[in-house]
Formats: structure tokens, C-alpha cells, sequence
């Protein structure tokens, strides 16, 4: 069973401090992705990878940055996180041009 | 721009109704098509719609997609107090493969 962990689960921070959240997988897929939800909005993508040191820019990339360094991870990055940031965070696996995607549990952010 | 368009934005059915959930797109150079579930958690994966799969259906759920109109629809007949979710539709365009783009939801009560 495909199994991605995000963590953490909910934080809350204040802006401009620096934060981290991790995306693991134990599937060995070569894709994965990180999308925000906002209500009305639906799932935006803000990054996705291919494959190790392999990244594209979504539709919402401003102010995130990722990394690929093992097939793995695939950590979030805020390096300056806005209020406009306070969203639930998603991120996903899928083998390679299969469409199909396996979300994890989401992170919950809060930025005042 | 490429968008996706999901109708109604809500549904309110009583246990046994069939329902209709509607998803018209705008993408540059269609791949697939896919409508995902989520309770209150993290979207899962129903079904994949291409050029060589326009019809699918799995128990009480089919989908179908209309290239030539640019939608497709979900149903759900005899419906049950466990299909009360919000039901996602995405699509991912053929420049760019794993780059997804999806619509706001709708939002289905099934009432006992």
C-alpha cells in the first residue's frame, strides 16, 4: 500500500520564519508533488518532480521552494512564509505517466 | 489559460438518488482526465479518462468523457450516506505530463 507521511501535521508560525515541511514516501515513485487547498480554489500545485534533482514549477510556485536529492523526500520550503501562505498543504506520489496519485495525510499551516 | 470547471458547487441527495457531477475543461493538448474523492482528509483516486478510455465505471460509480464537448461527468447511483464527500476533478494537459490542474470540487450530502 502506497504510504506518504508529511510532517508535521499542523503548524502554526509567524511571518518570515523559516519552515520546513517533509514529504516521504515508501513507494519508490519517481513523481511527487506538493499542492496547496484553499476553499473555492481546489488543489493548486505549487512544484512537482520527476525524479531525483528533477523539479518543475506548478501553478502557485512564488514563495516555495523544493529540493529532490533522494526519490524519497521531496521537502517544502518556505523560506519567508506570508499570511497569504495559511493553507492546507498536500503532497502526492504517482509512478511515472500514470496520471493516478496517492496524496498524503496534509499539513495544516498557519502563518500570522 | 488552462482551467477546469466543476458544477454544482454543491448537491444535497437523500440515500438511493443518483447523482450527476459535472466537469468541462480548457486544457492545451488534452492526455487525461481524473476525478478523485475526498472526506475529510486526503483526496483518493476514482478514476483516469484518456483519448483511449472516454467510458470507466467501478460498482456504483462510472465516468464518462466527452473530448469532443470538453467534460465529463461522474455518476453515482444508489447513492449512500458514504458517498457524502467533496469530488474532485483534474486534468493534465499533453505539453506537460504530471502537471495537473484542478477544479474547485463539489460538494455532495447524501442525507439518510
Amino acid at each position: 500500500e502506497a504510504q506518504v507521511t508529511q510532517n508535521p501535521r499542523y503548524l502554526i508560525t509567524v511571518t518570515g520564519k523559516k519552515l520546513t515541511v517533509t514529504c516521504s514516501q515508501n513507494m519508490n515513485h519517481e513523481y511527487m508533488s506538493w499542492y496547496r487547498q484553499d476553499p473555492g480554489l481546489g488543489l493548486r500545485q505549487i512544484y512537482y518532480s520527476m525524479n531525483v534533482e528533477v523539479t518543475d514549477k506548478g501553478d502557485v510556485p512564488e514563495g516555495y521552494k523544493v529540493s529532490r536529492k533522494e526519490k524519497r523526500n521531496f521537502p517544502l520550503i518556505l523560506e519567508s512564509p506570508s499570511p497569504n501562505q495559511t493553507s492546507l498543504y498536500f503532497c502526492a506520489i504517482g509512478a511515472s505517466g500514470s496520471g493516478e496519485q496517492y496524496f498524503g495525510p496534509g499539513t495544516r499551516l498557519t502563518v500570522t | 489559460e488552462d482551467k477546469v470547471v466543476q458544477s454544482p458547487l454543491s448537491l444535497v441527495v437523500h440515500e438511493g438518488d443518483t447523482v450527476t457531477l459535472n466537469c468541462s475543461y480548457e486544457v492545451t493538448n488534452f492526455r487525461s482526465l481524473l476525478w478523485y474523492k475526498q472526506e475529510k482528509k486526503a483526496p483518493t483516486f476514482l478514476f483516469m479518462l484518456t483519448s483511449s478510455g472516454i467510458e470507466k465505471k467501478s460498482g456504483r460509480l462510472s465516468s464518462i468523457l466527452d473530448k469532443k464537448e470538453l467534460f465529463s461527468i461522474l455518476n453515482i447511483t444508489a447513492t449512500q450516506t458514504g458517498d457524502s464527500a467533496v469530488y474532485l476533478c483534474a486534468v493534465e494537459p499533453g505539453y506537460n505530463f504530471n502537471k495537473f490542474y484542478f477544479g474547485s470540487g463539489t460538494k455532495l450530502n447524501v442525507k439518510p
